[in-house]
C-alpha cells in the first residue's frame, strides 16, 4: 500500500527557505496530485497548495508568492519550497496524495520550527 | 471564497453513543466535493469520506456522510474508543481550491 514520509530540517531561521521532501513508496507518483498541507500550533488544517506529476501546480492564494513545489519522478518525490519564513509559519507540515478533490494518502506529518 | 464551519467545536460524549458533527459552508457546494478526516495526535490523517458521503477505503459502516448544498453531517453511529479524534472537513472547488472548516473534537465526556 501506498505509504508517504515527509523529511527536512525541523528547524529554520526567519527569513530563511523552509525546505520539504515527501517519498512515496509502495506506489507511483506518476499519477494523481500531490499536496502540502500544514496545521499551526492550536488551529486547524490549511492547504499549501499541491503539484500534479507532470508538474503542473495550484497554490493556495496565500502562499502564493512564497511557495515553489516540484517533483522528481525517477525518484518518487515531491518537494516543497517555502520562502521567507516567520515564527508564523512554524507548523506540522503533511504531505498527501489527492484525487484532485480530496486527499486519501496521507504522511503521520513534520514538525518545522522557525526560530533563531 | 467558501469559508467553512463546523458545529460543535467540541462534543463530549461516551463511548456507545451518537455523534453528529455538521459543516456549513458559506456558500453552495457540489456534494462531490466534500470531504471528512480524522486527526489523531502524531498519526497521519485519514480519509473518513469523500463525494459527501462514500467512505473511504477501510473506513467502517458506523460512519456515515451526508448532506448537500451548504449544510453537510458526518454522523458516527456508536462511538468506539478509537474514534475519540478531531473531523475537519473539507470542500474544493472554489477559491481557494481546497479549504478545511475548523474543526470538531470529540472527546470522552
Amino acid at each position: 500500500q501506498v505509504q508517504l514520509q515527509e523529511s527536512g530540517p525541523g528547524l529554520v531561521k526567519p527569513s530563511e527557505t523552509l525546505s520539504l521532501t515527501c517519498t512515496v513508496s509502495g506506489g507511483s507518483i506518476s499519477k494523481f496530485y500531490w499536496s502540502w498541507i500544514r496545521q499551526s500550533p492550536g488551529k486547524g488544517l490549511e492547504w499549501i497548495g499541491y503539484i500534479h506529476y507532470t508538474g503542473s501546480t495550484d497554490y493556495e492564494p496565500s502562499f502564493k508568492s512564497r511557495v515553489t513545489m516540484s517533483v522528481a519522478t525517477p525518484w518518487n518525490q515531491f518537494s516543497l519550497r517555502l520562502s521567507s519564513v516567520t515564527a508564523a509559519d512554524t507548523a506540522v507540515y503533511y504531505c498527501a496524495r489527492a484525487y484532485s478533490n480530496y486527499m486519501d494518502v496521507w504522511g503521520k506529518g513534520i514538525t518545522v520550527t522557525v526560530s533563531s | 471564497e467558501i469559508m467553512l464551519t463546523q458545529s460543535p467545536g467540541t462534543l463530549s460524549l461516551s463511548p456507545g453513543e451518537r455523534a453528529t458533527l455538521s459543516c456549513r459552508a458559506s456558500q453552495s457546494v457540489s456534494s462531490a466535493f466534500l470531504a471528512w478526516y480524522q486527526l489523531k495526535p502524531g498519526q497521519a490523517p485519514r480519509l473518513l469520506i469523500f463525494g459527501t458521503s462514500t467512505r473511504a477505503t477501510g473506513i467502517p459502516d458506523r460512519f456515515t456522510g451526508s448532506g448537500s448544498g451548504t449544510d453537510f453531517t458526518l454522523t458516527i453511529s456508536r462511538l468506539e474508543p478509537e474514534d475519540f479524534a478531531v473531523y475537519y472537513c473539507q470542500q474544493y472547488g472554489s477559491s481557494p481550491l481546497i479549504s478545511f472548516g475548523p474543526g470538531t473534537t470529540v472527546d470522552v465526556k
